[in-house]
């Protein structure tokens, strides 16, 4: 039974570029949630996506947006990068909100 | 700002020591839930306490939610190397769907 799964692992990007990020729920969950963790911080909640339509949204710019499809998986963009992005960004899903499993995240470098 | 605060900050201890790590809040939560974060990796749940008072244990490690679910403690016996990690604390809100975390702390247990 497969967990989250993130990709790309890693990633490197410039000032100003974009990116997009992409997670895999894990098998029976049909909520995902994406949460960015600097260095030395715990997890800090960027939105959620349940059916399709951003649930719940916390303290981020606009410049972080997001998507899911019908099959529960999801995408995190980031549009304008700045240096101040650069952490790792986590995918949890869950089952209606319920037990949230984590992916290993995509670590985000931006130079 | 951070709406769980953990303490200490970071810990380190020789094989076969105790350890206590602690969650406080000025906030209500509905649930709270301890996880391990090993570096490179995401957050790995641990438990889940939902009730005032509720004490859990888990093999060496024991749990407890404060009688006004404001606040949780973790402590753990005997320590071994393979509990170094980084414990993060996160709780739930009525009627919020993210998860609030604390800053973490991280646990180094010497051999």
């Amino acid at each position: 039974d497969a967990g989250v799964t993130q990709s790309p692992t890693h990633l490197i990007k410039t000032r100003g570029q974009q990116v997009t990020l992409r997670c895999s729920p894990k098998s029976g969950h049909d909520t995902v949630s994406w949460y960015q963790q600097a260095l030395g911080q715990g997890p800090q909640f960027i939105f959620q996506y349940y059916e399709e339509e951003e649930r719940q949204r916390g303290n981020f710019p606009d410049r972080f947006s997001g998507h899911q499809f019908p099959n529960y998986s999801s995408e995190l963009n980031v549009n304008a990068l700045l240096l101040g992005d650069s952490a790792l960004y986590l995918c949890a899903s869950s089952l209606a909100g319920i037990g949230y499993t984590f992916g290993s995240g995509t670590r985000l470098t931006v130079v | 700002t951070q709406l769980l605060e953990q303490s200490p900050q970071f810990l380190s201890i020789q094989e076969g020591e105790n350890l206590t790590v602690y969650c406080n809040s000025s906030s209500v939560f509905s649930s709270l839930q301890w996880y391990r974060q090993e570096p490179g990796e995401g957050p790995v749940l641990l438990v889940t306490v939902v009730t005032g008072g509720e004490v859990k244990k888990l093999k060496r490690l024991t749990f407890q939610f404060g009688d006004a679910r404001k606040d949780s403690s973790l402590h753990i016996t005997a320590a071994q190397p393979g509990d170094t990690g980084l414990y993060l604390c996160a709780g739930s809100r009525s009627n919020d769907y993210k998860l609030s975390f604390g800053a973490g702390t991280t646990v180094t247990v010497r051999a």
